[in-house]
């Protein structure tokens, strides 16, 4: 089946610190790859996506490139901000299981600190 | 745009209570619609996915007459989770796309409810 395995957390950084969330995948065909955040008592905001192998998504700073030889997709910003805290959860969406319902990693939890 | 609303955000109520949550897709049509349950610390689980007009679709061990799930609408889908014992209070959350079946159009997820039951 398909799966998804991050960094266990909560990783804890300084303000402008350079952050990096591992994530690598197991799935069937040619997943959607996905990282979402969630803030605290909220729900899950769409962070950024690449759906084939080599795009680079990104967004307010944050970026990863799907990595299908290493079948990762890593999370990285180059300087991160006490608004950036939160949890980051990484997922896929595969053809097999004919919905395409997201897979979700455990999730890593970001404390920036000022 | 692509906004979800899901309501009430929070409940408390007492043991062999029902309760409805609610997930309307607010500025597009949601052909389908998803729902997850996360535990405390833990990570989002697929309860079911359903699609307007059709039965749900539920994830192993799901039991479906436990979690009702209605999509009359292409922009209103309810949960019902019928006779609620303390062991179902969790986080519940919404996601909604346009697209059925192998879709790959992005979901856009409520903000969850969390379900405490006494």
């Amino acid at each position: 089946g398909n799966s998804v395995t991050q960094m266990e957390g909560p990783v804890t950084l300084s303000e402008e610190a350079f952050l990096t969330i591992n994530c690598t995948y197991t799935a069937t065909g040619y997943p959607s790859l996905f990282w979402y955040v969630q803030y605290p008592g909220e729900g899950l905001q769409l962070l950024l996506k690449a759906t084939k192998a080599d795009d680079k998504g990104s967004n307010k700073g944050f970026e990863a490139t799907y990595r299908k030889e290493t079948t990762s997709f890593h999370l990285e910003k180059g300087s991160v901000q006490v608004s950036d805290s939160a949890v980051y959860f990484c997922a896929l969406s595969a053809s097999d299981t004919g919905r395409r319902a997201l897979t979700f990693g455990s999730g890593t939890r970001l404390q920036v600190q000022p | 745009g692509a906004v979800v609303s899901q309501h009430p955000s929070r409940v408390i109520c007492k043991s062999g209570t029902s309760v409805k949550i609610e997930c309307r897709s607010l500025d597009f049509q949601a052909t389908t619609m998803f729902w997850y349950r996360q535990f405390p610390k833990q990570s989002l689980m697929l309860m079911a996915t359903s699609n307007e007009g059709s039965k749900a679709t539920y994830e192993q061990g799901v039991e479906k007459d436990k979690f009702l799930i209605n999509h009359a609408s292409l922009t209103l889908s309810t949960l019902t989770v019928t006779s609620a014992h303390p062991e179902d209070s969790s986080f519940y959350i919404c996601s909604a796309r346009t697209g059925q079946g192998l879709s790959n159009q992005p979901q856009h997820f409520g903000d969850g409810t969390r379900l405490s039951i006494l």
